[in-house]
């Protein structure tokens, strides 16, 4: 198995709702990471997990909580959005040096809308 | 702070012509990556280059790293419209160690019209 699977594909939310976006991997990738990509822009580091700690948090505002209860598994949950957060929100895996030269393999992402 | 510059930002060619997009640091990196992502899609791992002045061919696209380990170029044969899409290259900046970051350049946007 070697992909990254994210659910939910799409989601629209209000600003006062609370929603869960979901990643998965079944490669044995100990480092997962969540992204925001704006359109035509190249993908904005959030969050990166190592050997399931949260390893680095990019200054993200609360709103975005991010989980890994285990080394398949990650988490990013939402609450009081804000418009401006509307993005492609993607989930990677990979070894979690990077020397090892293996890259990252991302999810097909997630197209979130804050209304 | 580090930092990966692509050009062009954007390009639009008629099928059959070649290109070259650059990416460019006054930082060395330990490697480089190139990734290709379609709209919807994430972006997909291409090649990784490690070793300055490597040379690595993938079909009609020819990746190479510079001899200073600061810059790098994908180059396009023969362009096809499946070629569309949004190039970025990617490194892990300096003291990263085993965190597995990347930094991204801004992004190469191909339209390859038929």
């Amino acid at each position: 198995d070697t992909e990254v699977t994210q659910t939910p594909k799409h989601l629209v939310m209000g600003m006062t709702n609370k929603k869960s976006l979901k990643c998965e991997q079944h490669m044995g990738h100990r480092a997962m990471y969540w992204y925001k990509q704006k359109a035509k822009k190249p993908p904005e580091l959030m969050f990166v997990y190592s050997y399931e700690k949260l390893s680095i948090n990019e200054s993200v505002p609360s709103r975005f909580s991010p989980e890994c209860p285990n080394s398949s598994l990650l988490n990013l949950h939402l609450h009081a959005l804000q418009p401006e957060d509307s993005a492609l929100y993607l989930c990677a895996s990979s070894h979690p040096d990077t020397r090892s030269n293996y890259g990252y393999t991302f999810g097909s992402g997630t197209r979130l809308t804050v209304v | 702070t580090q930092l990966l510059e692509q050009s062009p930002q954007f390009l639009s060619i008629q099928e059959g012509e070649n290109l070259t997009v650059y990416c460019n640091s006054s930082s060395v990196f330990s490697s480089l990556q190139w990734y290709r992502q379609e709209p919807g899609e994430g972006p997909v791992l291409l090649v990784t280059v490690v070793t300055g002045g490597e040379v690595k061919k993938l079909k009609r696209l020819t990746f190479q790293f510079g001899d200073a380990r600061k810059d790098s170029s994908l180059h396009i044969t023969a362009a096809q419209p499946g070629d569309t899409g949004l190039y970025l290259c990617a490194g892990p900046p300096d003291g990263s160690g085993n965190t597995g970051k990347l930094i991204f350049g801004q992004g190469t946007t191909l339209q390859v019209k038929p």
